[in-house]
């Protein structure tokens, strides 16, 4: 069964760098998102990514953060200077073979856990 | 603002009993419902998903749950639960207009199987 995968599982960094966090969708999925689960607290939606450019996003991805789907098959997430608020573990999902409908499953990845120090 | 509330956070049952998830939603209007499961070191499953009709809904591994329109809740409940069902389960909904839309999630439940 196809399914979304995400690199690297764990990724730790100083607070100020850059990180990338890279993710795979289904390969004939057209909708993108990036979700993240701060410890404890609930997943988070942070933005939805279609016909190359964002269509939603929440109030949490502010300028530090951007994606961007750099080729056919890979959607990346960026924060730019990383805080210590900033950890977390993020999810990306993807929906929609085509057409698109809000009732479509978002399949999820199995998350990539950035550390800040 | 839409939310879930995810009423329980740790839910300890015994092998072969019944259990039930309590999810709570804040509106019944242009809403889907969905139930995910988190296995250790896995991505999020869905399990089942309520769109419209039947309130009562089917999903994978046994699991089912009921859309209640009047009480906003969406409950997923399991008649006999194995070892194998131990893991957090998450509901989530989504709102409004448009294709596609975010999903907005509980706080999940970590549901513990014991034998």
């Amino acid at each position: 069964e196809p399914e979304v995968t995400q690199t690297p599982s764990h990724q730790v960094t100083q607070m100020g760098q850059e990180v990338i966090l890279r993710c795979v969708p289904i390969s004939n999925h057209l909708y993108f998102y990036w979700y993240r689960q701060i410890l404890g607290q609930k997943v988070e939606f942070l933005v939805s990514f279609y016909n190359n450019e964002i269509s939603e996003k929440s109030e949490i991805f502010d300028d530090q953060f951007s994606v961007e789907r750099p080729d056919g098959s890979n959607f990346t997430l960026k924060i730019r200077s990383t805080k210590l608020e900033d950890s977390a573990m993020y999810f990306c999902a993807s929906s929609g073979p085509s057409g698109g409908f809000r009732g479509d499953t978002q399949y999820f990845g199995p998350g990539t856990r950035l550390t800040v120090l | 603002a839409q939310s879930v509330t995810q009423l329980d956070s740790q839910v300890p049952v015994f092998e072969e009993a019944p259990v039930e998830l309590r999810c709570n939603y804040s509106s019944s209007v242009s809403v889907y419902l969905f139930w995910y499961v988190q296995y250790p070191n896995q991505g999020l499953q869905l399990l089942l998903k309520y769109l419209s009709g039947s309130t009562l809904v089917k999903g994978i591994n046994g699991f089912e749950a009921e859309f209640n329109k009047s009480q906003t809740s969406f409950h997923l409940r399991k008649p006999s639960v194995h070892i194998s069902d131990t893991a957090e389960y998450f509901c989530a909904g989504k709102w409004g207009g448009g294709s596609q839309g975010n999903l907005i999630f509980g706080k999940g439940t970590k549901l513990s199987v014991k034998p």
